[in-house]
């Protein structure tokens, strides 16, 4: 099983600051996945493919990465981000999921 | 438009069957890939399975001597069956396309 391990845990931001999560994956995978979910809500598709933008996905969200270490950044942070992130891969079965970050604003 | 809705009980008494429906529209099953993912209250999210286009199954492996995963095409419904189940699997159960979701349904295994 690939273990995807993230940073921070929890991390918290001023408005219009650039904020940074990472995932490692414990084994190369090909793509990395971003979703948001806030509290008591669904998750939501970020990213896919490791830097295509979902659907109606403000563009101020973008994704990077390969190998083993993938990123997920918000280039002005805003109020309505605040949120918990998971990062996840589907190179391999079982599919996993990070963690979590947990992204609050100051 | 893609919706994908969960029904099933909310209380699941310890050693039991849990029997889970997520009834699908706007896209065919056939065509597209459905997941179960589940998350625990106040915890993360993980892998339950899926079933694919095809009518193939995948399962988490900590959860596949317990789990099984169909589809009624000509109802547009997917169905999970977990058996034995403890405390530990009292999660919300969410049904998936991963670029749409359901709304879950919270499932609490308790006597």
């Amino acid at each position: 099983e690939i273990v995807l391990t993230q940073s921070p845990t929890t991390t918290a931001a001023s408005p219009g600051e650039k904020v940074t999560i990472t995932c490692l994956a414990s084994s190369s995978v090909s793509n990395m996945y971003w979703y948001q979910q806030k509290s008591g809500a669904s998750p939501k598709l970020l990213i896919y493919s490791t830097s295509s933008l979902a659907s109606g996905v403000p563009d101020r969200f973008s994704g990077s990465g390969s190998g083993t270490s993938y990123s997920l950044t918000i280039n002005t942070m805003e109020a309505e981000d605040a949120a918990t992130y998971y990062c996840q891969q589907w190179s391999s079965n079982p599919l996993t999921f990070g963690s979590g970050t947990k992204l609050e604003i100051k | 438009q893609v919706q994908l809705k969960e029904s099933g009980p909310g209380l699941v008494q310890p050693s039991q069957t849990l029997s889970l429906t997520c009834t699908v529209s706007g896209f065919s099953l056939t065509s597209n890939s459905v997941h179960w993912v589940r998350q625990p209250p106040g915890k993360g999210l993980e892998w339950v399975g899926a079933i694919w286009s095809g009518g193939s199954t995948d399962y988490n492996s900590a959860l596949k001597s317990r789990l099984s995963i169909s589809r009624d095409t000509s109802k547009s419904q997917v169905f999970l069956k977990m058996n034995s189940l403890q405390t530990e699997d009292t999660a919300i159960y969410f049904c998936t396309l991963y670029d749409y979701w359901g709304q879950g349904t919270l499932v609490t295994v308790s006597s």
